[in-house]
This record gives structure tokens, sequence and C-alpha cells, in this order.
């Protein structure tokens, strides 16, 4: 099974700030890599796909980039509304494997 | 507007057995292999299985084969996890998931359930 990495497990940051997270893969998914939301106590929401395509509704602050192994998700400016945590998603084979997940507190 | 509802999580014991649920609405069930996905209380997201659209392919996570089944009806637009011996280490909540794509088994999931938790304990 391929296995995702993500960095760091919980940050703390302030309105307005730049948020990166990072997520590596155990080998090469080429972009085969999704981006969650859940929000506390709420049901994972899709930001991301194929790395850096941003779901439709989503806000332009969200973005990802990277591809083979190295992928990340930053928050251009961070909001009250964006504490949650974030998991990435390998979709590239059998089985999907998702991070650990990171908690991004403001 | 696709809809997803989960149903059947309880309190059981180790070792029994217990059906879970999902109900679709808004979209073509029978055009998607469709996911169950779960979460241990204060953990991560979790693969569990997925089955193809027709219903004919069916992958397990190593955690859970061999005890849970996966299986649908078209008919009745739902799809359902059976899971049996159970262990406290299956204590989470239980999600289905629809994947964005009908054609592909793996893919990445647009829709969520709510959830039903299903409890382990003696």
């Amino acid at each position: 099974d391929i296995q995702m990495t993500q960095s760091p497990s919980s940050l703390s940051a302030s309105v307005g700030d730049r948020v990166t997270i990072t997520c590596r893969a155990s080998q090469d998914i080429s972009n085969y890599l999704a981006w969650y939301q859940q929000r506390p106590g709420k049901v994972p929401k899709l930001l991301i796909y194929a790395a850096s395509a941003l779901h439709s509704g989503v806000p332009s602050r969200f973005s990802g980039s990277g591809s083979g192994t190295d992928f990340i998700l930053t928050i251009s400016s961070l909001q009250p509304e964006d504490l949650a945590t974030y998991y990435c998603q390998n979709y590239n084979t059998a089985p999907p494997t998702f991070g650990q997940g990171t908690k991004v507190e403001i | 507007q696709v809809q997803l509802v989960e149903s059947g999580g309880d309190v059981v014991q180790p070792g029994r057995s217990l059906r879970l649920s999902c109900a679709a609405f808004g979209f073509t069930f029978s055009s998607y292999g469709m996911h169950w996905v779960r979460q241990a209380p204060g953990k991560g997201l979790e693969w569990v299985a997925v089955i193809s659209y027709d219903g004919r392919s069916e992958y397990y996570a190593a955690s859970v084969k061999g005890r849970f089944t996966i299986s649908r009806d078209n008919s009745k637009n739902t799809l359902y996890l059976q899971m049996n011996s159970l262990r406290g280490d299956d204590t989470a909540v239980y999600y289905c998931a629809k994947p964005y794509r009908g054609g592909a088994l793996i893919y990445y999931y647009d829709s969520w359930g709510q959830g039903t938790l299903v409890t382990v304990s003696s």
C-alpha cells in the first residue's frame, strides 16, 4: 500500500497568514492526489483534486501543487472558517490511502 | 442534489455482527462504484471497502478483509456493509462516499454521508 505522510501534524496561525501543508507519498502517484477539509464535527469536504485543480465552490485562497511524491496545500490568507483538519488522499492505486491529517488552529 | 444517508450504527459487543446501510439520492446510483470510509474517534480517515457499479468487484482494507462484506442493491439505490466478528478497533463513524466519476473504481470523493457511529464494547 502507498503510505501518505503529512506534515506538520498540527499548526497554529493567525488570520491572514499564509499556511502550507505538505503531503508525501511513499511512491510515485503522478498527480492522483486530493485534499479534503474536515471542520470540527462535520463531514470531509473536497477542496482540491488532481493535485492542483480547485473543486467547484472552493474559495480561491486554497491552492494545491506538486506531482510524483511531494505535494503542498496552500491557504494564501487564513480565515477563521478555515479552522479544520486537512487530509490528503492518494487515488492512484488501490487501496486509496489518506494522510494522517493536519490540524489547523487559529 | 446528491444525498447519502447512512443508518444502522449501534453499540455492539465484540464478536457480534452489524449491517450498515447507505441510501443514495440525486444521482444515478447504478453508474458509480461506492465506498465505505471510517473514522475512529479523534483519529483520521481510513478507507474500508469499495464495490463496483454493478456489484461484480469488491476490494477491502486489510484490516477488515474476511470480516466485512460490501454489497449493493441498485434497484433500491442502497449500499450496505455487513460487519462480522466486530472488534474494539472497529469503533468508528462509518461514512459512505461517492466518487466524483462513475467509471473509475478508485477516485476522489465529492459527496459523503453524514456518517453512522458503530461502537464495539462489552
